[in-house]
């Protein structure tokens, strides 16, 4: 089935650990996106790749790191994790930029 | 900066009514709307998008309009059903997609 596949679904994590949320997809679609979504923030952006090669920040970049080495994957990395960390993460593509997005079921994480 | 507002936050309605929701955007430079469907504990199911060029776009017991000079989307539901109990958000392309805080729909056996 296409779509795109996270993992872990969920994940608790001690403060200061390093971490790498998986992200693939299997559309072939250029652009690639991280979000997080909070009770009463609702999703913000983190980070975004508009094609392979290439990423950018969103409106909540701090703390996170993302790379693009291919079309289907789009690894999100907590270098050192902190509490306010805890959120639910969503990955997402679109086949070019500014089209209708496809979202995966999230990766749950709490940071204790 | 684009601002997604959705009213209202909440609604309970019987089985079988018809309901709008809404959504409202400041900057009308948009490529397209997009409404999802979240459940509890779930990802994002997209249920309709509508491009900048389009007034409408309809599936099912779905119609969503746009308006973009006015800044205003609505998401009708045709005869409500349980099933359709869940959070519905609304989300708009400039060069990156900003999303309101949501409606949470409950409907009433």
């Amino acid at each position: 089935i296409a779509g795109i596949t996270q993992a872990p679904t969920s994940q608790i994590l001690a403060a200061g650990r390093r971490m790498t949320l998986r992200c693939t997809q299997d559309m072939r679609h250029n652009a690639m996106y991280w979000y997080r979504q909070d009770l009463g923030l609702g999703l913000r952006l983190i980070h975004y790749s508009n094609t392979a090669g290439t990423t950018g920040k969103g409106e909540v970049p701090d703390g996170y790191s993302v790379s693009r080495a291919n079309t289907d994957d789009f690894p999100l990395t907590l270098a050192s994790a902190v509490p306010s960390q805890t959120s639910v993460y969503f990955c997402a593509s679109s086949p070019v930029e500014g089209s209708g997005y496809t979202f995966g079921s999230g990766t749950r994480l709490t940071v204790v | 900066k684009q601002e997604v507002t959705q009213i209202p936050a909440a609604l309970s309605v019987p089985e079988g009514e018809n309901l709008v929701l809404n959504c409202s955007f400041t900057d009308s430079a948009i490529y397209n709307l997009q409404w999802f469907r979240q459940d509890p504990g779930k990802g994002l199911t997209s249920l309709l998008l509508i491009q900048s060029s389009q007034r409408e776009q309809t599936s099912g017991r779905l119609n969503a309009s746009l308006d973009k000079s006015s800044g205003r989307s609505t998401l009708y539901i045709a005869a409500s059903q349980p099933g359709d109990s869940a959070t519905y958000l609304c989300a708009v392309n400039n060069n990156d997609m900003r999303f309101g805080a949501g409606t949470r729909l409950t409907v009433k056996p």
